[in-house]
């Protein structure tokens, strides 16, 4: 079945370091792909996507892109701040199955 | 401001009880989702709607049921069966079924006292 693996946490960085959070996946055929993110006391909200491979995904300073060849979809951002401290999970969507599968998640604490 | 409800935030239920979490949106989606999030894992599929009068299992649906008698209502019930209740539990909703956005709702935590 499908399955999608995250570095796990916690991440801790000064404010302005450069984020990177591992994200493969396992499936078959051609996934779309998702990082959502989850501030502190509430729910999981959609940071970017990805539908096919070579795509590469864009919000707030984010970037991920999707890799067919390594089945990675790594989310980076050059200069983090303290409001990018959250829960990050890595997300595949397939039509066989219908349905979202999510990674473990990956909290980061940026540091002032 | 359209978006999806859930209430209550926090509850405490007795061993051997049922509770029923809400779930509301007012997006007019038709898809609508519930999950389980324990800590340090990723979130876990319970069961999934596609349309009003329809619902599928998810991966661990077993102790839980569901209802969907309108398009912008699905309740999810935590049966005693379930053995290991406590968790946070989330409601989304898409558009449609596909990849598509997910709308994620505030969250209830459960807990068995």
């Amino acid at each position: 079945g499908n399955s999608v693996t995250q570095m796990e946490g916690p991440v801790t960085l000064s404010e302005e370091a450069f984020l990177t959070i591992n994200c493969t996946y396992t499936a078959t055929g051609y996934p779309s792909l998702f990082w959502y993110v989850q501030y502190p006391g509430e729910g999981l909200q959609l940071l970017l996507k990805a539908t096919k491979a070579d795509d590469k995904g864009s919000n707030k300073g984010f970037e991920a892109t999707y890799r067919k060849e390594t089945t990675s979809f790594h989310l980076e951002k050059g200069s983090v701040q303290v409001s990018d401290s959250a829960v990050y999970f890595c997300a595949l969507y397939q039509a066989a199955g219908n349905k979202l599968t999510f990674g473990g998640g990956t909290r980061v604490l940026v540091k002032p | 401001d359209g978006g999806i409800t859930q209430s209550p935030k926090y509850l405490f239920r007795k061993e051997g009880q049922n509770v029923t979490l809400s779930c509301e949106q007012n997006l007019n989606h038709d898809a609508m989702y519930w999950y389980r999030q324990d800590p340090g894992q990723g979130l876990r599929l319970i069961y999934y709607s596609q349309i009003v009068n329809d619902f599928q299992k998810g991966d661990i649906a077993e102790g839980y049921s569901v209802s969907r008698e309108k398009k912008e209502s699905f309740p999810l019930t935590v049966t005693s069966a379930q053995k290991n209740p406590t968790a946070f539990y989330l409601c989304a909703s898409s558009i449609r079924p596909g990849n598509t956005e997910a709308f994620f709702g505030q969250g209830t935590r459960l807990t068995v006292v």
